[in-house]
């Protein structure tokens, strides 16, 4: 069962709009993370930010925002004025390290932004 | 800084032949990962290393073999290749406070 959902495949929005990415995550850990990744063009992945289970802060990180709610599972990200520079894939992941016994990630599907300038 | 190195970056190999993909993580990183991402896909899991020790599989085929060695740099071999195998194939690394840093990837074409 994918652990990781992504419902938005993509999403095209116009330059300076606000867009949320969603992500709805399963886990029986009660420890685990939850991490954004950026995939430009170019290929390589960005790390964006790490969440741990018990850190429910919102955190907002220049245009960047999160919103983590254990009560619906979810780990959405936000871009506020979003760029061109923005157009990328994100992938949202978790990691299960107490059931798993390593850190690797379950990945979404990820969502294709396009910011049509 | 230092990231992970992954090289190289692009391959092209004929179907049936042996790929040899290597990875230098992050130094003082203990843990090294690879994920295998077909082409308009999600990262894969395939397998990885903690302390030179495999620590957990994942969906890696037989044909797949990888290991770390004393430098901590590891390698994934991949024999009787098949055209399914074209991926970009990523390595990260991490240590138990971080989280995984990837490499850029090496991009595998079998023809």
């Amino acid at each position: 069962a994918q652990k990781v959902t992504q419902a938005q495949t993509e999403i095209s929005v116009v330059e300076k709009e606000d867009v949320t990415l969603d992500c709805v995550y399963e886990t029986r850990d009660t420890t685990y993370y939850l991490f954004w990744y950026k995939q430009p063009p170019s290929g390589e992945l960005v790390f964006l930010i790490r969440r741990n289970s018990f850190d429910e802060q919102n955190e907002i990180s220049g245009r960047y925002s999160w919103n983590f709610q254990k009560s619906t599972s979810s780990f959405n990200f936000t871009i506020t004025a979003s760029q061109v520079v923005d157009s990328a894939v994100y992938f949202c992941a978790l990691s299960e390290p107490f059931q798993t016994g390593a850190n690797n990630l379950f990945f979404g599907t990820g969502t294709r932004l396009t910011v049509i300038p | 800084a230092a990231g992970v190195i992954q090289s190289p970056r692009h391959l092209i190999k004929e179907k049936r032949e042996t790929a040899t993909l290597k990875c230098y993580p992050i130094p003082r990183h203990d843990t090294v990962y690879w994920y295998q991402q077909g082409p308009g896909q999600d990262p894969q899991f395939l397998i990885s290393f903690y302390e030179k020790m495999q620590s957990d599989k994942g969906s890696i085929p037989d044909r797949f073999s990888a290991q770390q060695f004393s430098d901590y740099h590891s390698e994934l071999n991949m024999s009787s290749l098949e055209l399914g195998d074209s991926a970009l194939y990523f390595c990260a690394s991490s240590s138990t406070q971080t989280e995984a840093f990837f490499g850029q990837g090496t991009r595998l074409t079998v023809v």
